[in-house]
């Protein structure tokens, strides 16, 4: 019964691999995101996705694609992974008003080698 | 750009003391969140702050957010070892409906220590 759920939790790799996330919300919400968590625990927007249309794409590198089947599904997928992809990817969710808090999966802590 | 700075980024808290958080931030905003995140574990949202003068408590926490000032504050009240965690401001600018777009303070890590 969780309301954000990723998968994989871990997520370990080479440089030069390509690799996917997915994130799934069953709370209803019409708004997901993809947030990243550096190892000092700043944590900054990727994207977001109304409705399966993008709506927030901030200056991430073009090796980053996000996709929505649908609005209860928002993946990300990375190409030719670079040392510096390290982090932990949340994946959140929320209605799309100005006052609805996020809620956030549990993340994937994604290390490249 | 905006920028949200939190301050102080480590706090060592003694069980029954009171201690503040403070959120400060660049940019006209009324809305404001506070989450907390327990080491390797998911953000969990504790306050909405969608006013000048907002108050917020649940338990032993407090949130309250002064617009003009552009400052949040976060109490803790008579700390107890359960409120170890990270707590993060967020401050939120969009305008358009869809899209919340959060800009994280770096974080203070709590530790109460008996």
């Amino acid at each position: 019964d969780t309301a954000v759920s990723q998968t994989p939790k871990y997520l370990v790799t080479q440089m030069g691999n390509d690799k996917s996330i997915k994130c799934e919300q069953n709370l209803g919400h019409d708004t997901m995101y993809w947030y990243k968590q550096d190892s000092k625990k700043f944590l900054k927007i990727m994207f977001s996705y109304n409705n399966k249309e993008l709506i927030i794409n901030e200056t991430v590198p073009n090796r980053f694609s996000p996709k929505s089947p649908d609005k209860a599904h928002l993946n990300l997928h990375i190409n030719s992974l670079e040392l510096g992809d390290s982090a932990v990817y949340f994946c959140a969710s929320s209605y799309g008003q100005l006052n609805s808090p996020l809620h956030f999966g549990n993340g994937t802590r994604l290390t490249v080698t | 750009e905006l920028k949200v700075e939190q301050n102080p980024l480590f706090l060592s808290m003694q069980e029954g003391k009171n201690y503040t958080i403070y959120c400060n931030y660049s940019t006209t905003s009324d809305r404001l969140y506070w989450y907390r995140q327990d080491p390797g574990k998911s953000l969990e949202s504790l306050f909405v702050l969608l006013s000048n003068g907002a108050v917020k408590q649940e338990g032993r926490l407090m949130a309250s957010l002064d617009t003009k000032a552009r400052l949040s504050t976060l109490h803790i009240t008579a700390a107890v070892h359960d409120l170890s965690a990270t707590y993060f401001c967020a401050v939120d600018v969009s305008i358009k409906a869809a899209g919340n777009k959060l800009t994280f303070g770096g974080g203070t890590r709590v530790l109460v220590k008996p």
